[in-house]
Formats: structure tokens, C-alpha cells, sequence
């Protein structure tokens, strides 16, 4: 079946810093990709997606590429801010049109 | 627009009894999701409904979860009795379109404790 694999947290970075958070997903077909983020106290808010290869999806100054070939849908982030701080899941739909959630990555902005 | 709001946000119970979630999908909206996330893993896909139907029930857990959506509006998710194990957050989502591209929105959740 379909999984999402994402990188073991927490994570810890200073402001400013880079920030990647990697995402491998196993489907069948071609699934439709996300990010999803959820800040202290509040619900999931979809950050970005993309649902064909090579597509770029991009919002606040996060982006991640839709990587086929390598099966990947890692976030990046040039410059990170103490109000980035929050739990990011990867996830992706398929033919079900469920989604299907990595387990979160914690991320902590020190500033 | 209202986005999905999910009542009430924290439930606190014993064991053997009765909880009742709801969720109210944004306007229009014919898809409505219920997941949960038990423990700090991953979120769990419950079920799918497409107006009043269950699309896709694959994720319930066993026979004491319930779900319903009356008139194809707001749902709820019924637990009974409840166990240990089904603490966690509860997380209603409602998208448009049925399609693998359509954007879920979802609710900011209901956690449940079960004591």
C-alpha cells in the first residue's frame, strides 16, 4: 500500500539557518503530494503541494520539488524564523483520495 | 468563508462510556474526512463521505467508532464504549472536489482522553 516516510525529529535550528525536512513516499500510480503544518494550538493548515512530477510547490518561503525518480518530496527553506516553529507532516493521495501522513517532524527556531 | 470547526476540543472521559464527535464541513463541500492521530504517530486516515455516503470506511478501527452525516452537512463520530487506546486527536477535514489533487481543510481537531 501507500506510505510516506519522513525525517525523524525533533529538529532544532538557530534563525536564519537552512532547513530541510525529508520525504520519501512509496505509491502506486502517480500520487498528489503536500505539506502540511501544524502551529501550537491550531489544526493542520496545507502549506504546499504538488501533484505531477517535477512540479515545485511553494508558499512562505518554503518550497519542495516532486521528485519521481527519486521518490522525494523534501521541504526547504533558505532562511527559517522563530515563527516557523511547529510539527510538519508529509503526505500524499493516490487513487483513494485519503491522504496518507508521514508521522511529523518537529521543528524548533531558536532565535 | 468559515473554515471546518470540529466541537468540542477537548473531551475528557472513563473508560466504557460514550463520546460523540462532531465535525461542521466548510460550506459547500461535499467530501468529509475523520482521521486521528494516537500517541504523537502518524495521522490515520478513518473514513471518507461524499455527501450523506460512506465513501471509503477502510480506517475504522473496529465497531465501536460510528460515524454519520445526516443530510450530507455536519458529521459525527461516535465512540462506544470508549477504550484506552483510543485516546488521541481527532481531525475532521472537507475538500470540494474527489479527486487524489483536491486540497483537504481541515479542523484544528478534538482531543480525547480516555481515563
Amino acid at each position: 500500500g501507500n506510505s510516506v516516510t519522513q525525517m525523524e525529529g525533533p529538529v532544532t535550528l538557530s534563525e536564519e539557518a537552512f532547513l530541510t525536512i525529508n520525504c520519501t513516499y512509496t505509491a502506486t500510480g502517480y500520487p498528489s503530494l503536500f505539506w502540511y503544518v501544524q502551529y501550537p494550538g491550531e489544526g493542520l493548515q496545507l502549506l504546499l503541494k504538488a501533484t505531477k512530477a517535477d512540479d515545485k510547490g511553494s508558499n512562505k518561503g518554503f518550497e519542495a520539488t516532486y521528485r519521481k525518480e527519486t521518490t522525494s518530496f523534501h521541504l526547504e527553506k533558505g532562511s527559517v524564523q522563530v515563527s516557523d516553529s511547529a510539527v510538519y507532516f508529509c503526505a500524499l493521495s493516490g487513487g483513494a483520495q485519503k491522504l496518507v501522513f508521514g508521522q511529523g517532524t518537529r521543528l524548533t527556531i531558536n532565535p | 468563508e468559515a473554515g471546518v470547526t470540529q466541537f468540542p476540543s477537548h473531551s475528557v472521559i472513563e473508560k466504557g462510556q460514550t463520546v460523540t464527535l462532531r465535525c461542521d464541513p466548510i460550506s459547500g463541500h461535499d467530501n468529509l474526512y475523520w482521521y486521528r492521530r494516537v500517541m504523537g504517530k502518524e495521522i490515520k486516515f478513518l473514513l471518507h463521505f461524499v455527501k450523506e455516503s460512506k465513501q471509503d470506511e477502510s480506517g475504522m478501527p473496529n465497531n465501536r467508532f460510528l460515524a454519520e452525516r445526516t443530510g450530507g452537512t455536519y458529521s459525527t463520530l461516535k465512540v462506544q464504549p470508549a477504550e484506552l487506546e483510543d485516546s488521541g486527536v481527532y481531525f475532521c477535514a472537507s475538500s470540494q472536489q474527489s479527486t487524489s489533487t483536491d486540497t483537504q481543510y481541515f479542523g484544528p481537531g478534538t482531543r480525547l482522553t480516555v481515563l
